[in-house]
């Protein structure tokens, strides 16, 4: 089956400061890696998401890259803010099977003001 | 639009006492799941119903059930609470290759 690496599992940086989060998968069949944000005491929610016929996605502040080839994609935010501070998760699903997805452990931001 | 609706929010338990965690969605998926979260392991499938009428096992089903009544209802059944499952359980819907919706969560702490 699938298995995701996300690294680090904690991430801490200054406000205004860039993130990057990291994580590989193994299995080439996956195609769709969403990644979540769950802020404390919350349920995780959608903040991007990428499908392996693309190689980047931006969204105001954070982008998310894809590199099929080596298979790891990375979460990227720039101009860090207080509220950025949460649990960020990635995952990996392919689009047949039982579309279940296959989670990364989670990465702990914590920004500095 | 609810989404996906979970009760109860908080539920305290006694070693041995049974419960079960109601979750609803409204967004015609197919697809539903059971999760726990503890500190430090990420998200943990319990149980998976990738249909109406089907239900799987997941990471960690042991001590648990599930029934999937509807397409838009899936329950999770704790027979006989355990401290090890003191967990928050979040419940998930999703579309084929779509991200997940979640739930609001449950608390459990069985003492």
């Amino acid at each position: 089956g699938e298995n995701v690496e996300q690294h680090p599992s904690t991430l801490s940086v200054q406000e205004g400061d860039s993130a990057v989060i990291k994580c590989t998968y193994s299995d080439s069949a996956s195609n769709y890696f969403p990644w979540y944000k769950q802020e404390l005491g919350k349920r995780p929610q959608l903040i991007i998401d990428i499908r392996s016929n693309v190689g980047e996605k931006k969204d105001q502040r954070i982008a998310v890259t894809l590199n099929k080839t080596a298979k790891h994609f990375s979460l990227h935010i720039t101009e860090t803010q207080p509220e950025d501070s949460a649990v960020y998760f990635c995952a990996a699903t392919a689009s047949g099977g039982s579309y279940i997805p296959t989670f990364g452990r989670g990465t702990s931001l914590i920004v500095h003001p | 639009n609810a989404g996906v609706t979970q009760t109860p929010k908080f539920q305290v338990l006694k070693t041995g006492q049974s419960m079960t965690l109601q979750c609803a969605q409204d967004m015609n998926h197919n697809s539903m799941y059971w999760y726990r979260q503890d500190p430090g392991m990420g998200l943990r499938l319990i149980y998976y119903s990738a249909s109406e009428g089907t239900t799987d096992k997941g990471e960690v089903p042991n001590g648990y059930n599930v029934s999937r009544l509807n397409k838009r209802e899936f329950s999770l059944r704790l027979e006989s609470a355990a401290p090890s499952q003191t967990s928050v359980y979040f419940c998930a819907s999703t579309a084929p290759g779509q991200a997940y919706t979640f739930g609001s969560g449950t608390r459990l702490t069985v003492v």
